[in-house]
């Protein structure tokens, strides 16, 4: 079967820096993905990893590691508009159908 | 350019009704995706195609639920007979290839409410 597990809700303060984890068990592993999705708006991709270790990209870090079966978002300088729900989702292979946490509701205060 | 469109963004309908749901992808996207989000759950697949072959329907619910795609462009998932469990977001995505290292882009959604 597929699981992947991701924190319900989280809050941080505006500036500061929040690490979003994501623990997976999937029958096959082809890539991890994490999106941003703004309420009431589609999905939007940040990153994929599919080797170990840490992918920057500005203010946004994804880290993997598969023999853990895990992998973190890193959020850096927060800003109000990061608030959002981030989805953590596997690729288990055989065309890319992804499997998605449900999601992890980021709050930004001042 | 234009990103993936979903039509109609809202839907509501008595049980029992059938109802369509459309996807326009990305110009050039070969692989397309149907997603289902209920509140509270996360993103579930349900369907996807390569072209206009669908080589994975295992995540259709039921046989109530059926998609085609023609000329390897638009897709409509088409659910017969609603029943009230069935409404959700419904989500497609389009990306250039089915490898696992393409992006998947998002529509909007179609909100689908069945009384």
């Amino acid at each position: 079967g597929q699981n992947i597990d991701q924190p319900t809700e989280m809050t941080a303060t505006e500036g500061a820096i929040v690490q979003i984890n994501c623990t997976y068990q999937t029958s096959g592993f082809n890539g991890l993905f994490w999106y941003q999705q703004h309420a009431g708006e589609a999905p939007t991709f940040l990153s994929y990893n599919v080797l170990d270790g840490l992918e920057e990209k500005g203010r946004f870090s994804s880290f993997l590691s598969r023999s853990k079966g895990y992998s973190y978002l890193l959020l850096k300088e927060l800003q109000m508009k990061d608030s959002a729900s981030y989805l953590c989702a596997v690729s288990p292979g055989g065309g890319n159908k992804l499997t998605f946490g449900t999601g992890t509701q980021l709050k930004v205060e001042l | 350019g234009a990103g993936v469109s979903q039509s109609p963004s809202n839907k509501v309908t008595e049980k029992g009704k059938d109802v369509e749901l459309r996807c326009d992808p990305i110009s050039g996207h070969t692989a397309l995706y149907w997603y289902r989000q209920s509140l509270g759950q996360g993103l579930e697949f349900l369907i996807y195609f390569q072209g206009n072959s669908a080589p994975d329907k295992s995540g259709l619910p039921s046989d109530r639920f059926s998609a085609e795609r023609t000329g390897g462009s638009v897709s409509t998932l088409t659910i017969q007979r609603t029943q009230q469990e069935d409404s959700a977001v419904y989500l497609c995505a389009s990306s250039l290839g089915a490898e696992s290292h393409n992006e998947q882009f998002f529509g909007p959604g179609t909100r689908l409410t069945v009384l």
